[in-house]
C-alpha cells in the first residue's frame, strides 16, 4: 500500500510564475490536508479538503493560493504569481477519517528565484 | 499563537542515553501526536495519544500526557545515531481536524 505521494519533489519558479503541487492520498483515504513549513520552523496548517469539498481553509492566504480535491485525480495546491516568500516545503497529509492519524507525504520543496 | 511548544529546542546526547522531549499546549485537545522529521525529509508518524490516555508505549518510545498541565513528553530510550532528527508534537483541538505543530526539538545523537 503506497504512502502519500507528492510531486514534484522539488520545484523552482521565478517570481510571477504559477506553482502547481500535487498530492495523491493513501489508498482509501478521502481526507487531505496541506501544510507549509518554513526553514527551521514547524508545519503550519493551510487547508483541509474532502473529495470535491473544502472543509477548512482557515490557514490559506487570502490571495494567490487555492486548493482542490476533485472526484478523480490528486489534490492540487495552486500558487499564482509566486513571490520569494512562498519558498518553503509544502506537505500533504491524508487520513482515513477526520479523527484518524494523518500520514504525511515527502513534501514539495518550492524555491522562488 | 502556537498551540504546541517543544522544549528543549535542541538536545544533544551520547548514543545509548535516553532522550526526553516535552511539549506544552494551550487549549483542550482530542489527540496529541508525535512526529519525526529527518533533515530535508517528510514527517514520520511515531505515536498518537488520545486525551483520555495517560501513557503509551511503542518500542523504545514512551509518551505521557497530562491534560491538567496541558503537557506531553516523549522519551526515547537507548538512543541510536539513527534517532538524530527533529521531533514535533502536534495537537488537534476538539471540533477541528487540522493539526497544530510546535517548533520542534532538534535531537542529535553523538556516536
Amino acid at each position: 500500500n503506497a504512502g502519500v505521494m507528492q510531486n514534484p519533489r522539488h520545484l523552482v519558479r521565478r517570481r510571477g510564475q504559477e506553482a502547481r503541487l500535487r498530492c495523491s492520498p493513501m489508498k482509501g483515504h478521502s481526507h487531505v490536508y496541506w501544510y507549509r513549513q518554513l526553514p527551521e520552523e514547524g508545519l503550519k496548517f493551510m487547508v483541509y479538503l474532502q473529495k470535491e469539498n473544502i472543509i477548512d481553509e482557515s490557514g490559506m492566504p487570502k490571495e494567490r493560493f487555492s486548493a482542490e480535491f476533485p472526484k478523480e485525480g490528486p489534490s492540487i495546491l495552486r500558487i499564482q504569481q509566486v513571490v520569494r516568500g512562498d519558498s518553503a516545503a509544502y506537505f500533504c497529509a491524508s487520513s482515513l477519517d477526520y479523527k484518524e492519524t494523518q500520514y504525511f507525504g515527502p513534501g514539495t520543496r518550492l524555491l522562488v528565484l | 499563537s502556537q498551540q504546541g511548544e517543544e522544549d528543549p529546542q535542541a538536545l544533544s546526547i551520547q548514543e545509548g542515553e535516553n532522550a526526553t522531549m516535552n511539549c506544552s499546549y494551550k487549549t483542550s485537545i482530542n489527540n496529541l501526536q508525535w512526529y519525526r522529521q529527518n533533515s530535508g525529509r517528510g514527517l514520520v508518524h511515531l505515536i498518537l495519544i488520545r486525551s483520555n490516555e495517560r501513557e503509551k508505549h511503542s518500542g523504545r518510545l514512551r509518551v505521557t500526557l497530562d491534560t491538567s498541565k496541558k503537557s506531553s513528553s516523549l522519551l526515547i530510550t537507548a538512543s541510536r545515531a539513527a534517532d538524530t532528527a527533529s521531533y514535533f508534537c502536534a495537537t488537534d483541538r476538539q471540533g477541528a481536524q487540522k493539526l497544530v505543530f510546535g517548533q520542534g526539538t532538534r535531537l542529535t545523537i553523538n556516536p
